[in-house]
């Protein structure tokens, strides 16, 4: 049974690209958290979604900032336009309900050049 | 914000136990308390949840004072791996409300000692 697989595990993009994050949960669960960790600081909350639906984006930044999770596919936060602010370990994690315990993935690592 | 309070840091011993405080005075009767830790900055792994009972499992033991307000993760035998930041998380489990979120607070790093 795989983990919570997140690819990619390295990206970097120039000022003013647009940064794809993907997240494959693991087999069965249907709840995806996402997470940033700047360096030298704590896990941050960002999103909580379940398939389709948004639940809790409270710790999204208002602007540049996205995430889906379709029916079909992994999760994806998209990041437009990233700014050197950006870079961070984003880290996504799986539970098959909004209860007990969640899995993280490895972690994508975004450098902004 | 984290409703936990945990030392900054401690240091354990090869092959001894590792005893880890944590602060949750004002935990609610249905949030748990969860554990996870952070091996340099690899995705965090969990490690034990509990609500009242005492629990454990493969990988460590959590008690939990009979009026809940604080735990401690016990670390039978700490190895150089287990060396990590160690997260104590008090959180709900009803997803209507907004306390099922995993809050990270600062954590313990737990040096383990050759």
């Amino acid at each position: 049974n795989a983990g919570v697989m997140q690819n990619p595990r390295h990206l970097v993009r120039r000022r003013g690209q647009e940064a794809r994050l993907r997240c494959s949960p693991m087999k069965g669960h249907s709840h995806v958290y996402w997470y940033r960790q700047l360096p030298e600081e704590g896990l941050k909350f960002m999103v909580y979604l379940q398939k389709e639906n948004i639940i809790d984006e409270s710790g999204m930044p208002k602007e540049r900032f996205s995430a889906e999770f379709p029916k079909e596919g992994p999760s994806i936060l998209r990041i437009q336009q990233v700014v050197r602010g950006d870079s961070a370990a984003y880290f996504c994690a799986s539970s098959p309900s909004g209860a007990g315990e969640a899995f993280f993935g490895q972690g994508t690592r975004l450098t902004v050049v | 914000d984290a409703k936990t309070t945990q030392p900054p840091s401690m240091d354990c011993a090869e092959g001894r136990a590792a005893n880890l405080p944590c602060n949750h005075s004002t935990i609610s009767g249905n949030e748990y308390v969860y554990w996870y830790r952070q091996i340099h900055s690899q995705g965090p792994q969990y490690i034990i949840h509990g609500l009242k009972n005492n629990e454990t499992n493969e990988m460590a033991s959590l008690i939990i004072t009979e009026d809940r307000k604080s735990s401690t993760l016990i670390l039978p035998h700490a190895t150089l791996r287990d060396t990590a930041v160690y997260y104590c998380i008090v959180r709900g489990q009803n997803s209507g409300g907004s306390n099922y979120k995993l809050t990270f607070g600062k954590g313990t790093l737990l040096t383990v000692n050759p």
